[in-house]
């Protein structure tokens, strides 16, 4: 079952405009990571942010994350062409006898129009 | 490092064939798993294993088997193609699973149709 919700499901922006990504979970978690995928590849991970943050960045990138919503949203400032792909968020989550399951969102389609 | 890599990469079956999606990283990872990729679906586990000798089910794993003999490879099996199995299947592996939390790296996929 799906555990993440993106929202968005498609965004369409101009290049150098700045393309927000919602992500939404059901149940607690340890800790939440973004992944890009580029249309015809694997995924690549972004960012790993852990239940007692609130904020990371990396790049262009800022991932914000408010346990009390059980949400968390991905900023990319100063979107690039090269920004194109599919965006997933994935949550950790414990499936019994000590083992994890990462458990992906069904991700937003982002267009970055040059 | 290749880091993880699939073969095939394009696999057409009939229904009723069998075969092995294969799955390999050098990363020395103990912690690999296949997830299946449907449009609009995002990404489902199908199994995934903790290490050499040691697999478990995930969401979907119906149809499928695996089995992990070494630390580097983690084979995917058909046993019985149907339809319903047209896919992108990813493998991907990670330095370990739990709480804590690790980045997993993914192969480049196998797009597998079942007629």
């Amino acid at each position: 079952s799906q555990q993440g919700e993106e929202d968005p499901q498609a965004l369409s922006i101009q290049e150098g405009e700045n393309a927000t990504m919602n992500c939404s979970y059901k149940t607690s978690i340890n800790n939440l990571q973004w992944y890009r995928q580029n249309s015809g590849r694997g995924l690549v991970h972004l960012i790993l942010i852990r239940s007692n943050e609130r904020e990371k960045h990396s790049g262009r990138l800022r991932v914000t994350l408010d346990t009390s919503k059980k949400s968390s949203s991905l900023l990319i400032t100063a979107s690039r062409a090269a920004d194109t792909a599919s965006y997933f968020c994935a949550t950790d989550t414990y499936s019994g006898a000590g083992s994890y399951q990462l458990t992906f969102g069904k991700g937003t389609k982002l267009s970055v129009i040059p | 490092n290749a880091g993880v890599t699939q073969t095939p990469k394009f696999q057409v079956l009939k229904t009723g064939q069998s075969m092995t999606l294969q799955c390999a990283q050098d990363m020395n990872h103990e912690y690999m798993s296949w997830y299946r990729q449907d449009p609009g679906m995002g990404l489902r586990l199908i199994h995934y294993s903790v290490g050499a000798g040691i697999t478990d089910q995930g969401e979907v794993p119906n149809g499928y088997n695996v089995s992990r003999s070494t630390t580097e490879d983690f084979p995917l099996r058909l046993l019985s193609a149907a339809p319903s199995q047209t896919s992108v299947y990813f493998c991907a592996s990670s330095p370990g699973q739990g709480a804590f939390g690790y980045e997993q790296y993914f192969g480049p996929g196998t797009r597998l149709t079942v007629t």
